[in-house]
């Protein structure tokens, strides 16, 4: 099966810019997705199509998708972009939805 | 918009059935595909399954002998079945909307399930 690695935790200075990777076989020639999860809420689909942000996301979120490394990077980080976040493809062979195991992001 | 809506028993007993339905509500148009989700304490995100208003289904083969879905259109809704539950099921269980992008683009608030004799 396919498997989206991640990882486990990210430290920002606010102001600072945050990187999160997610790893795949080849990720480069899937569509990934990538979701905000605060405490106590469901995850929010923050990035769509490796680079599309959906209405109501802050141009401060942006995604990249090349060879074998997705990456959400978040500018100017706030103490409001503390949370997990969790990258997901489709993998066509099976027809399955993957998630990364998550990243930790916390604001200094 | 759409708002989407778990419910369900929050405590199931081992070995017993777990059974949550999803409802929908809002813009109906949006409605073809959708997905449970589940998220244990402290981990990260499992897909379940999907499920398409015809019916068609099509589950992670981790949970594939156990799982069950269904949809009743005429209620907008979705249900979820998972047999044979223990302990390792205990989690908050979400269902989500598949866009035609493969994404879930709306989510219920999800509901926790317990299983505890």
């Amino acid at each position: 099966s396919y498997v989206l690695t991640q990882s486990p935790s990210v430290s920002v200075a606010p102001g600072q810019t945050a990187r999160i990777t997610c790893g795949g076989s080849n990720i480069g020639g899937k569509s990934v997705h990538w979701y905000q999860q605060k405490p106590g809420q469901a995850p929010l689909l923050v990035v769509s199509d490796d680079s599309d942000r959906p209405s109501g996301i802050p141009e401060r979120l942006s995604g990249s998708n090349s060879g074998n490394t997705a990456t959400l990077t978040i500018s100017r980080v706030e103490a409001g972009d503390e949370a997990d976040y969790y990258c997901q493809v489709w993998e066509s062979n099976s027809d399955h939805y993957v998630f990364g195991s998550g990243t930790k992001v916390t604001v200094l | 918009q759409v708002q989407l809506q778990e419910s369900g028993p929050g405590l199931v007993k081992p070995s017993e059935t777990l059974s949550l339905t999803c409802t929908m509500s809002g813009d109906s148009r949006r409605w073809y595909y959708w997905s449970w989700i589940r998220q244990s304490a402290g981990k990260g995100l499992d897909w379940i399954g999907r499920i398409d208003i015809s019916g068609n289904t099509n589950y992670n083969t981790s949970f594939k002998s156990r799982v069950t879905m269904s949809v009743d259109t005429s209620k907008k809704q979705s249900s979820l079945k998972l047999s044979s539950v223990t302990a390792a099921d205990t989690a908050v269980y979400y269902c989500a909307t598949i866009s035609t992008a493969g994404n879930f683009d709306y989510w219920g608030h999800g509901t926790l399930v317990t299983v505890s004799s």
